[in-house]
């Protein structure tokens, strides 16, 4: 099983509300990704978690929150986002962080498509 | 920093055509680099996986090439179908523990 899972896969929020965004995977993979992709351009990664804690943020506004309650799950929590947050945003694993000998490829989840409103 | 260039920005072809994607990054210090697809609006597929070490990788009608003194990576798709259409990226991850750096895409429409 190579599947990274990711609900909701839409999410409609306005600028005051407070939601989540989960993602899932089963493959013992032990460094989890969020990306940033707006419409026509690459993935920008966001937060990286190496064996659950946060290694990288790569300066990310604090309206963004991120969370890894266990090995297998990445939470993103939202709060007070502005219209130009909305994009697809990715998640994504490997079976080890960057840097650890043996690293391989990442898989990537479907995508949440965020609209703030 | 890393910087990942591909091209061309977009490309179409007739269904059955042979056709090169091509991925170029400024730091040959590379550990590994990857090939995705991703069709709109939708997550991204991993096609291939290159390693530093190695010059190609091939996986059924698709074919990666690794130049790393030129800074060059090619994507070949063998014999064109419809279902090929989508953007393909190419990521490089550099030595030293440093993360994947994306390329812009090639978007390729196959026509039939």
């Amino acid at each position: 099983d190579t599947e990274v899972t990711q609900t909701p896969k839409h999410l409609v929020m306005g600028m005051t509300n407070k939601k989540s965004l989960k993602c899932e995977q089963h493959m013992g993979h032990r460094a989890m990704y969020w990306y940033k992709q707006k419409a026509k351009k690459p993935p920008e990664l966001m937060f990286v978690y190496s064996y659950e804690k946060l290694s990288i943020n790569e300066s990310v506004p604090s309206r963004f929150s991120p969370e890894c309650p266990n090995s297998s799950l990445l939470n993103l929590h939202l709060h007070a986002l502005q219209p130009e947050d909305s994009a697809l945003y990715l998640c994504a694993s490997s079976q080890l962080p960057a840097g650890d000998p043996g690293y391989t490829e990442q898989y990537f989840g479907p995508g949440t498509r965020l609209t703030v409103t | 920093k890393q910087e990942v260039t591909q091209i061309p920005a977009a490309l179409s072809v007739p269904e059955g055509e042979n056709l090169v994607l091509n991925c170029s990054f400024t730091d040959s210090a590379i550990y590994n680099l990857q090939w995705f697809r991703q069709d709109p609006g939708k997550g991204l597929t991993s096609l291939l996986l290159i390693q530093s070490s190695q010059r190609e990788q091939t996986s059924g009608r698709l074919n990666a090439s690794l130049d790393k003194s030129s800074g060059r990576s090619t994507l070949y798709i063998a014999a064109s179908q419809p279902g090929d259409s989508a953007t393909y990226l190419c990521a490089v991850r550099g030595n030293y523990g440093q993360n994947f750096v994306f390329g812009p895409g090639t978007r390729l429409s196959v026509l039939p």
